[in-house]
Formats: C-alpha cells, sequence, structure tokens
C-alpha cells in the first residue's frame, strides 16, 4: 500500500534553514511527489514536483529558497533563508493506480 | 492569471445532497484533468476524487465511493461535486484542484476553498 509519512511539527529560527522529510512505503521508493504549503486559514500552494533522482520543477514564484531533494524513499523540502511568512503546513503527495495521496503534514514553526 | 472559485457548499442535514462546483479559468481547461480534495477541521488534506480531461478516466477514495460523482462540463469551464448520502464525517472544506498536464497528477493549482457542514 503507497503511504507517505511525514513527521508532524517541525522548527527552525528565523533566517537559518529547515529541511522537511516525506516518506515512501515499501516498495515506493521510485515514486516522485509533489510539496505543497498551506499558510494558516489559506488554501493549498503548489511548491514543486520532486523527482526520485533529486530533480525537481517548480511552481510559478515560488522563490529559490525553496528546494527538493531525494534519497531512497525520502524526500526532502529544504527552505533557506526562513521568514515568518513560511510558517504553515507543509504536505507531500504522489499518485497510486487511481488513487491520489497526501502526507499527514508537517507543521512548521518559525521560532 | 489561473483562477479555480469553488461554490455550492453549506449546512445539510446528515442523509442529504449538495452539489459542489469550480468555474475555472486563465488556462485551457479541457486540457487537464482536475481532482476534488478535501480537509476535515484541523485535519490533513485528503484526496477525494479525480476526472481526466475527456472524463474518459474516473476515480473516487473508498471512503465517498457509491455516494459522491465527479463531473465536468469542458463547455463551461466547470468541474463539479455530486454529493449524496452526506455523513457527519464528510465535513470538510472541499478544493478543488487542477492537475499537471502530463504525467502524474501533482496538484499545481489549488481553489480556495468552500464548507461543507453535514450536522443535524
Amino acid at each position: 500500500q503507497l503511504v507517505l509519512t511525514q513527521s508532524p511539527s517541525a522548527s527552525a529560527s528565523l533566517g537559518a534553514s529547515v529541511k522537511i522529510t516525506c516518506t515512501l512505503s515499501n516498495g515506493h521508493s521510485s515514486y516522485a511527489i509533489a510539496w505543497h504549503q498551506q499558510q494558516p486559514q489559506k488554501g493549498p500552494r503548489y511548491l514543486m514536483i520532486l523527482n526520485s533522482d533529486g530533480s525537481h520543477n517548480k511552481g510559478d514564484g515560488i522563490p529559490d529558497r525553496f528546494s527538493g531533494s531525494s534519497s531512497g524513499a525520502e524526500r526532502y523540502l529544504t527552505i533557506s533563508s526562513l521568514q515568518s511568512e513560511d510558517e504553515a503546513d507543509y504536505y507531500c503527495q504522489t499518485w497510486g493506480t487511481g488513487q491520489g495521496v497526501f502526507g499527514g503534514g508537517t507543521k512548521l514553526t518559525v521560532l | 492569471e489561473v483562477q479555480l472559485v469553488e461554490s455550492g457548499g453549506g449546512l445539510i442535514h446528515p442523509g442529504g445532497s449538495l452539489r459542489l462546483s469550480c468555474a475555472t479559468s486563465g488556462f485551457t481547461y479541457n486540457d487537464y484533468s482536475m481532482s476534488w480534495v478535501r480537509q476535515a477541521p484541523g485535519k490533513g488534506l485528503e484526496w477525494v476524487s479525480y476526472i481526466s480531461d475527456s472524463s474518459n478516466a474516473i476515480y473516487y477514495a473508498g471512503s465517498v465511493k457509491g455516494r459522491f460523482t465527479i463531473s465536468r462540463d469542458n463547455a463551461k469551464n466547470s468541474l463539479f461535486l455530486q454529493m449524496n448520502s452526506l455523513r457527519a464525517e464528510d465535513t470538510a472544506v472541499y478544493y478543488c484542484a487542477r492537475a499537471t498536464i502530463s504525467g502524474w497528477p501533482a496538484f499545481d493549482w489549488w481553489g480556495r476553498g468552500v464548507l461543507v457542514t453535514v450536522s443535524s
């Protein structure tokens, strides 16, 4: 069964960097994912598609501070030079056979 | 500019029906597959349903299969979700989402969402 696992929370200081992880279930380590940001009281916003080789395609207007990387079954979202507006929930998403799949989300707190 | 605007939400009794709409603009609608995604209060995102550009492929999450029906009108650049036999656990904000034009369906544009509350 295709499952995406995320840590529920992460935190980092203003101006620092943070790495958020999404882990694919056994047997699915070749899958690409998408990262989405959801700021408080807003709809989600697409950030990027991240492939198993670490290549990624960002959405329009997504700052260079946002980048992605991959290692095995893990997919990472790195945000550098953290700003207050980066405080949000971050979701990974993929697609199985006729089924959309979301991770449980990671709530990022900017200290 | 791409825009997705949901409508049709509201308060409905358990067992009732509701039809959500999503009006789109700013892109060639009939080139894109679309989905509905929901978010229960205080919870994460849950994929609900998918429809391909020509309506040839339609999929549902197990939690709504047999109760919800997705459809689209390419002439009117609109997406719909007919929700029947509604339950309290269907209470959520429902988002319309556009899938990427090629490859697997990543959701590259989202609406602002519409709230559906199922309660007696």
